[in-house]
């Protein structure tokens, strides 16, 4: 079994820009979920997908969307940038959109400026 | 809705001692509930879940937790911990239908020679 590969590891942005994080789930698995990691706090839900549909969302503005594609990689598009969205950004993929066992990638650390 | 409180910010422990991490939840439905380990610069990785059945449930690396649905706890034990064990460590639920996790704010463990 390959493990939820995300890329890139690191990224750092401006204020105002866009940027697309992106996550290869585990083999077998139709279901991602993302979460934003701040500083010192633990891990909030954006969204999930499940087989290429929305399946449920955080409490995040809409400049956070997402898209799952055919073979079940996601992408997490944050547009407008704000300084507070620096983050550890995680992806976790499972199967069948239960959480009963949760595969999670190392993350992408994000650093706006 | 659900939450998780997690009681300890930071626990220091000698080597080999024991250590217990506190965790409480409020939830109106049936909970799963989870305890994840955060290496530096890492994902998370599951240590053990409950999710029906025995409420005593054993985990990797040695760990257990216990799930006490009257006082809404599902704290985690290591009867001796090592080095390797300093992380930090998140308790989180969901509710049976799937969809988010909800995770706590985390507790930074530090073993101490």
């Amino acid at each position: 079994e390959t493990g939820v590969t995300q890329s890139p590891t690191h990224l750092i942005k401006t204020r105002g820009q866009q940027v697309t994080l992106r996550c290869s789930s585990q083999s077998g698995h139709n279901t991602v979920s993302w979460y934003q990691q701040a500083l010192g706090q633990g891990p909030q839900f954006i969204f999930q997908y499940y087989r290429e549909e929305e399946n449920g969302r955080g409490n995040f503005p809409p400049r956070f969307s997402g898209l799952q594609f055919p073979n079940y990689s996601s992408e997490l598009n944050v547009n407008a940038l704000e300084l507070d969205d620096s983050a550890l950004y995680l992806c976790a993929s499972s199967r069948e959109a239960t959480n009963e066992k949760l595969f999670f990638g190392s993350g992408t650390q994000l650093s706006v400026l | 809705a659900q939450s998780v409180t997690q009681l300890d910010s930071q626990v220091p422990v000698f080597e080999e001692a024991p250590v217990e991490l506190r965790c409480n939840y409020s939830s109106s439905v049936s909970v799963y509930l989870f305890w994840y380990v955060q290496y530096p610069n890492q994902g998370l990785q599951l240590l053990l879940k409950y999710l029906s059945g025995s409420t005593l449930v054993k985990g990797i690396n040695g760990f257990e937790a216990e799930f006490n649905k009257s006082q809404t706890s599902f704290h985690l034990r290591k009867p001796s911990v090592h080095i390797s064990d300093t992380a930090e460590y998140f308790c989180a639920v969901s509710d049976r239908q799937g969809g988010k996790l909800i995770f706590g704010q985390g507790t930074e463990l530090s073993v101490k020679p």
